[in-house]
């Protein structure tokens, strides 16, 4: 079965820092893999998709940015954190059977 | 434009008591229709999916309907318990693009 590790679940960042996320997949290959933000209170948004390695679309223009080194990892980057950028941020995936949209556990994260 | 709208926004009732939550969609072309479960500071959780041609799917004491053709789903929770407290979130997938369409979701506390 699918499962999406995401990391770290918490991060407290100063403004200007810059941001790493990291999401695995396991049990799939060539998933089409998600990143979402999650304002509190509010609904998740779209930030980025990949339907493959190196294959990157961006949804909402911002200074975040996405990469996919290997079919199964997929990584949001920042170089300089805004106060903007703090949100819930989810990682989600859809596997080759297209049966269900799994998502990580998620990460809280701070800038301050 | 693809939109999925949720109500009600939220929703407080007691413990034992059932209800009904709404989506309402105007995606097309349709795939599939998911209702997700999500705790706070936690990642969506699937509770069912469904299919163009499935009117009703069950799972515990969740009940998913689809109507396709007034383009409507509801979830109904029965004899509620303090665990179903979170936010249900109804994703529907169109067979034409990679990006699932999210609703708001609606916020569902559950009151001993």
């Amino acid at each position: 079965s699918q499962t999406i590790h995401q990391w770290p679940a918490t991060l407290v960042q100063p403004v200007g820092s810059p941001l790493s996320l990291e999401c695995t997949v396991e049990g799939t290959s060539n998933p089409n893999l998600y990143w979402y933000r999650q304002a509190a209170g509010r609904g998740l948004q779209l930030l980025f998709y990949s339907v493959g390695i190196g294959q990157i679309s961006s949804e909402v223009p911002q200074n975040l940015s996405a990469s996919r080194p290997q079919d199964r990892q997929f990584i949001l980057s920042s170089k300089k954190l805004l106060l903007s950028d703090s949100g819930f941020y989810l990682c989600a995936c859809l596997g080759s059977s297209n049966e269900k949209l799994f998502f990580g556990s998620g990460t809280q994260l701070s800038v301050l | 434009k693809n939109q999925v709208e949720q109500s009600p926004q939220s929703l407080i009732i007691l413990e034992g008591k059932n209800c009904t939550l709404q989506c309402n969609y105007t995606v097309s072309p349709f795939s599939n229709l998911r209702w997700y479960k999500q705790d706070t500071g936690r990642g969506p959780v699937s509770l069912t999916i469904m299919t163009f041609s499935e009117n009703t799917k069950s799972n515990g004491r969740y009940t998913a309907t689809l109507d396709a053709d007034t383009k409507q789903s509801s979830l109904h929770i029965t004899a509620s318990q303090l665990s179903d407290s979170a936010s249900y979130i109804c994703v529907v997938e169109s067979g034409g693009s990679y990006i699932p369409t999210f609703g708001r979701g609606t916020s569902l506390i559950v009151h001993p």
